[in-house]
């Protein structure tokens, strides 16, 4: 999975709890992305980092907020998470030195909020 | 994406052509066109990309209609490693937008 890292791997959770998952690379890769996979959906991305403290949204980011401080680690953060956030996350990234880019994928987050 | 369709599923033989189709009506003249698998409990990884022309490498072929509205998807010779789903998808920039993807069976 090209040196990318997610965690935890499976979370089970409830209505109204705060949920962080982290994504951890060990390419310097200047992009990192985070998507949520669904049945009839496939990817739809959530939220994107182009750099250190450098985030953009993606076409579903209601409900998440994120964060990078470093580059190696890029955090999605559900608030205060709903049954809808149910879903497969997986974090990719991508090192922006060609066009296009090549997107690298991690193995996944799955969360169930109960 | 809405704008992206595929077909829902295909079976091909072990060591036959597979050709998958994907529509993407409504692509800009700077999107390209990527081809992403994803096996069981595994994250997608990269198959091939393309813009205008057609476009090989070692694991297939990537034939792009001449008004790039359509592309397809060909791996040469089916394997039992190749079942998987296959994503068509747009790039717009750094952003991916992906299709439903299409559930490949090999059959042996």
């Amino acid at each position: 999975d090209a040196g990318i890292t997610q965690s935890p791997r499976h979370k089970v959770t409830e209505t109204g709890t705060p949920v962080t998952l982290r994504c951890h690379q060990t390419e310097n890769h200047r992009y990192m992305y985070w998507y949520r996979q669904d049945p009839g959906h496939g990817l739809r991305l959530i939220h994107y980092s182009y750099g250190v403290k450098d985030t953009d949204k993606g076409e579903v980011s209601d409900g998440y907020s994120v964060s990078r401080s470093k580059t190696e680690d890029f955090l999605l953060t559900l608030e205060s998470a709903t049954s809808s956030q149910t879903s497969v996350y997986f974090c990719a990234i991508s090192g922006g030195l060609e066009w296009p880019d090549t997107q690298y994928f991690g193995p996944g987050t799955r969360l169930t909020v109960l | 994406d809405a704008k992206t369709t595929q077909p829902n599923s295909m079976e091909s033989n072990e060591e036959e052509p597979v050709h998958l189709p994907c529509n993407h009506s409504t692509i800009s003249g700077t999107d390209y066109i990527h081809w992403y698998r994803q096996l069981p409990s595994q994250g997608p990884e990269y198959v091939i990309h393309g813009l205008t022309s057609n476009v090989n490498n070692r694991m297939a072929s990537l034939a792009i209609a001449e008004d790039r509205k359509s592309s397809t998807l060909i791996l040469h010779r089916a394997t039992l490693r190749d079942a998987a789903v296959y994503y068509c998808i747009r790039s717009t920039g750094n952003q991916f937008y992906f299709g439903t993807g299409t559930s490949l069976t090999v059959i042996p």
